[in-house]
């Protein structure tokens, strides 16, 4: 069946340091949609992607959309604090599945 | 708007006890699920359903009942709750336009502990 695998599973950055987490799925995806969920709270929706190729870029963070539609990638730029938090990608094959999400923590 | 709203916020079952989980949105979407958090695993569908009077089963639908008798309910039952269901569960919807979905709106999650 459809399985969304993300990586790494965990990042620790220095305050500035740039971070990316990759997302790679079993089928072609119709869409990929990105999620983070800040430490005991619940996913927050941050962008989605649906064409080939598509970069889309907000503030420090910019997300694409691989050419055959099987994996994305989400980049932050110079990373601050505000940004701790699990990032998810969740791609629709048939369902929508989450990957197992990227734990990010920044050190000041 | 209120958005997605969970009930409750936290729960503690003994083994074999049932219970609803009520989820309600006021945004109209026609698109809602549930899925359980549990670390390391991400987000697994459980049920969703794209409009009242159907659902479908996700991806570990086994142990759980949903049906949606109105556009903004869509509660989950545990039928005999067991350890393993111990996880938090979140409900979530969406716009959806011609089969496309956009981005999920999720509920602040219900904490359940099966002892």
């Amino acid at each position: 069946g459809q399985q969304v695998m993300q990586i790494p599973q965990y990042q620790h950055v220095q305050e500035g340091e740039d971070f990316t987490t990759y997302c790679n799925s079993s089928t072609t995806l119709s869409n990929i949609q990105w999620y983070k969920q800040r430490p005991g709270g619940h996913p927050v929706f941050l962008i989605q992607l649906v064409k080939s190729g598509e970069v889309k870029k907000q503030k420090r963070l910019t997300f694409q959309f691989g050419e055959a539609k099987k994996n994305s990638s989400l980049h932050i730029t110079a990373t601050q604090t505000t940004d701790v938090g699990t990032y998810f990608c969740a791609g629709k094959g048939g369902d929508m599945r989450f990957g197992a999400g990227t734990r990010l923590t920044v050190k000041p | 708007n209120a958005g997605v709203t969970q009930t409750p916020k936290f729960q503690v079952l003994k083994t074999g006890q049932s219970m609803t989980l009520q989820c309600a949105q006021d945004m109209n979407h026609e698109y809602m699920s549930w899925y359980r958090q549990d670390p390391g695993m991400g987000l697994r569908l459980i049920h969703y359903s794209v409009g009242a009077g159907i659902t479908d089963q996700g991806e570990v639908p086994n142990g759980y009942n949903v049906s949606r008798s109105t556009t903004e309910d869509f509660p989950l039952r545990l039928l005999s709750a067991a350890p393993s269901q111990t996880s938090v569960y979140f409900c979530a919807s969406s716009y959806s336009k011609q089969f496309f979905y956009y981005g999920y709106t999720f509920g602040s999650g219900t904490r359940l502990t099966v002892v």
